[in-house]
């Protein structure tokens, strides 16, 4: 799991506060990903970043702003969240070329909205 | 579009006992299908995949799939289970070409019992 960090581990956000999750591969790879995990329900594909650019958006709310400054760093900016944003987020990345395709997550962040 | 069911949602079995946990498919064109495991508190962690080739493919930790194609399964079993391999466990499937968008399964409970 060191390949793909995130920080925080843990976060309680009021829903005014503004937050932001960070994540870091360390693998060379070439797509990021974020994805909700609530319980008792299938991950939920959030944002795809392929060289960089935002190339997936699967109809997230607004109050979710992803930001890929350089292949290796993932961020997801929080604001005015609702408790029912409480959940696992997690991050992954994969290499896009070649025949690997597999992803590589990160230990994920637990969010609390309160 | 694409879709995974995973019809258990809890498998127990004795130490030292065969394990199977079920995974069917459906995905437009060829498959490319995946085995994760969870542990608490953790991501997701890659155990196996399906490209091409042989229908029997091998992983970590013992784990291996065999892909079916007239029965669209992706059954992972392991011939002599360990308490240690009490987790979740994710089935995936993503049809091949360019697509980056996996769809995972809703989970199973594997607990090993002593």
């Amino acid at each position: 799991e060191t390949g793909v960090t995130q920080t925080p581990r843990h976060l309680v956000m009021g829903m005014t506060n503004k937050k932001s999750l960070k994540c870091e591969q360390h693998l060379g790879h070439n797509a990021m990903y974020w994805y909700k995990q609530s319980a008792k329900k299938p991950l939920e594909l959030m944002f795809v970043y392929s060289l960089e650019e935002r190339v997936e958006n699967n109809s997230v709310p607004s109050r979710f702003s992803p930001e890929c400054p350089n292949s290796s760093h993932l961020f997801l900016h929080l604001h005015t969240l609702q408790p029912e944003d409480s959940a696992l987020y997690l991050c992954a990345s994969s290499q896009e070329t070649g025949n690997t395709y597999e992803q590589y997550f990160g230990p994920g962040t637990r969010l609390t909205v309160t | 579009a694409q879709s995974v069911a995973q019809p258990e949602d809890q498998v127990n079995v004795a130490e030292g006992n065969p394990l199977t946990v079920k995974c069917t498919y459906s995905v437009s064109g060829n498959p490319y299908l995946f085995w994760y495991v969870q542990y608490p508190n953790r991501g997701l962690q890659f155990l196996l995949k399906y490209i091409t080739g042989d229908n029997l493919v091998k992983g970590s930790y013992g784990f291996e799939a065999e892909f079916n194609k007239s029965q669209t399964s992706f059954h992972l079993k392991k011939p002599s289970a360990l308490v240690s391999d009490s987790a979740l466990y994710f089935c995936a499937v993503r049809p091949s070409g360019s697509a980056r968008q996996l769809t995972f399964g809703s989970g199973t409970q594997l607990t090993v019992l002593p």
